[in-house]
């Protein structure tokens, strides 16, 4: 089952910033965050990861407190074509963990409008 | 480079006949996923490789069979289909597991009626 609950849907306009924040109250302490984005009819898309505090690359920030028990993908003044479902996973790195955290849930779909 | 290739991109199977999904990675990753995605819903893990001759079920083995004689190739293979396996078949790899991003295939659509 997947470890992470994030909104069903957001909507906002273009130009603004938008923040989906994932909840993971049972987060182990080797689990790493990871945001994917996928458009209709296709494969999902690594946006970024991260494990605490902050990390930023060209796209997204992602914000993780100090309990790690929630995240949130900020993508900064947002545009029509990021109209898309957007999935928060926690999964263990390196060699163990098994399939654990590597079920996708419903994810967040986004819809920016004009 | 490709990446990860699937084919075919459609199929239409009837029922109890079966059939191989293609995956192949040019990426030399070590670990390869075969997930499918039901309408509206998120993906959900068949089945998974961590490297060449190991493969290890995932949240919804049961139907399907994968094996991984190459790091390149890692194929699935329904048999005897059912309606319930409707779905779109995505095909990923990764260098490691979990911290490591996922590159995903374009993905397989099939029907069973």
């Amino acid at each position: 089952l997947a470890k992470t609950t994030q909104p069903i849907s957001m909507d906002s306009y273009e130009g603004q910033e938008v923040n989906i924040t994932c909840s993971h109250n049972n987060i182990a302490t080797n689990d790493y965050i990871t945001w994917y984005q996928q458009f209709p009819s296709q494969g999902p898309r690594f946006i970024i990861q991260g494990y605490k505090t902050k990390v930023t690359n060209e796209v997204a920030s992602l914000f993780i407190p100090a309990d790690r028990k929630s995240s949130t993908l900020s993508l900064p003044r947002v545009s029509l074509s990021d109209t898309a479902v957007y999935y928060c996973l926690a999964a263990t790195g390196g060699t163990g963990g098994g399939a654990d955290g590597l079920t996708f849930g419903k994810g967040t779909h986004l819809i920016i409008q004009p | 480079n490709a990446g990860v290739t699937q084919t075919p991109k459609f199929r239409i199977l009837k029922i109890g006949q079966s059939m191989t999904l293609q995956c192949t990675q040019d990426m030399n990753h070590n670990y390869m996923y075969w997930y499918r995605q039901d309408p509206g819903m998120g993906l959900k893990l068949i089945y998974y490789s961590v490297g060449a001759g190991i493969t290890d079920k995932g949240e919804v083995p049961n139907g399907y069979n994968v094996s991984r004689s190459t790091t390149e190739d890692f194929p699935l293979r329904l048999e005897l289909a059912a309606p319930s396996q409707t779905s779109v078949y995505f095909c990923a790899s990764s260098e490691n597991r979990g911290s490591y991003e996922q590159y995903f295939g374009p993905g397989t659509r099939l029907t069973v009626t």
